[in-house]
């Protein structure tokens, strides 16, 4: 199995930048993902890295250090509507079955 | 438009009854996943499957059943031997031409 390990919570002003970090242990790493969930609603999907190094779309970047077993999600002119929760999820290539194990989740609140 | 549909969003059951939470897709997904989600907790995983008529057991589906007789559906039991069966039950599928799971909106079942 994988340990997956993230902060409870953050809070960060609107307009600023903040870093979510992960780390993880596991022994067949295959890909690393960040999904967002506002609360009551399902993860929707924002970023996916199987190799070392920052993957950027737009306002949301992820950084990989397979290394390390460390993962990042950076969040850059932070709006109100960024409040949600930030999950970070594993996939292990043990057993053949490529299954993602999630961390329980950074809450993150955005205030003016 | 393709999706993942969970239905009903909201579902109460009396405590010691069987009930069974719906999980359509028709994104031609092979596999097809259901989490569980308490406060706290994160996404815990009751069951998956890889292919049409077979499914395998995930961290806690002790009290669960699911069958999975077509492609596009993968239907979620709830029996009356789960301890604590009121959560937020999240349902998901993912293919071959991208790593990452599209999610259901959910179903938040309440046992009273």
């Amino acid at each position: 199995g994988q340990n997956i390990d993230q902060p409870t919570e953050m809070t960060a002003t609107e307009g600023a930048i903040v870093q979510i970090n992960c780390t993880y242990q596991t022994s067949g790493f295959n890909g690393l993902f960040w999904y967002q969930q506002h609360a009551g609603e399902a993860p929707t999907f924002l970023s996916y890295n199987v190799l070392d190094g920052l993957e950027e779309k737009g306002r949301f970047s992820s950084f990989l250090s397979r290394s390390k077993g460390y993962s990042y999600l950076l969040l850059k002119e932070l709006q109100m509507k960024d409040s949600a929760s930030y999950l970070c999820a594993v996939r292990d290539r043990g057993g053949g079955s490529y299954i993602p194990t999630f961390g329980r989740g950074t809450s993150l609140i955005v205030h003016p | 438009d393709g999706g993942i549909t969970q239905s009903p969003k909201y579902l109460f059951r009396k405590e010691g009854q069987n009930v069974t939470l719906s999980c359509e897709q028709n994104l031609n997904h092979d596999a097809m996943y259901w989490y569980r989600q308490d406060p706290g907790q994160g996404l815990r995983l009751i069951y998956y499957s890889q292919i049409v008529n077979d499914f395998q057991k995930g961290d806690i589906a002790e009290g669960y059943s699911v069958s999975r007789e077509k492609k596009e559906s993968f239907p979620l039991t709830v029996t009356s031997a789960q301890k604590n069966p009121t959560a937020f039950y999240l349902c998901a599928s993912s293919g071959n031409n991208s790593p990452e799971a599209f999610f259901g909106q959910g179903t938040r079942l309440t046992v009273v």
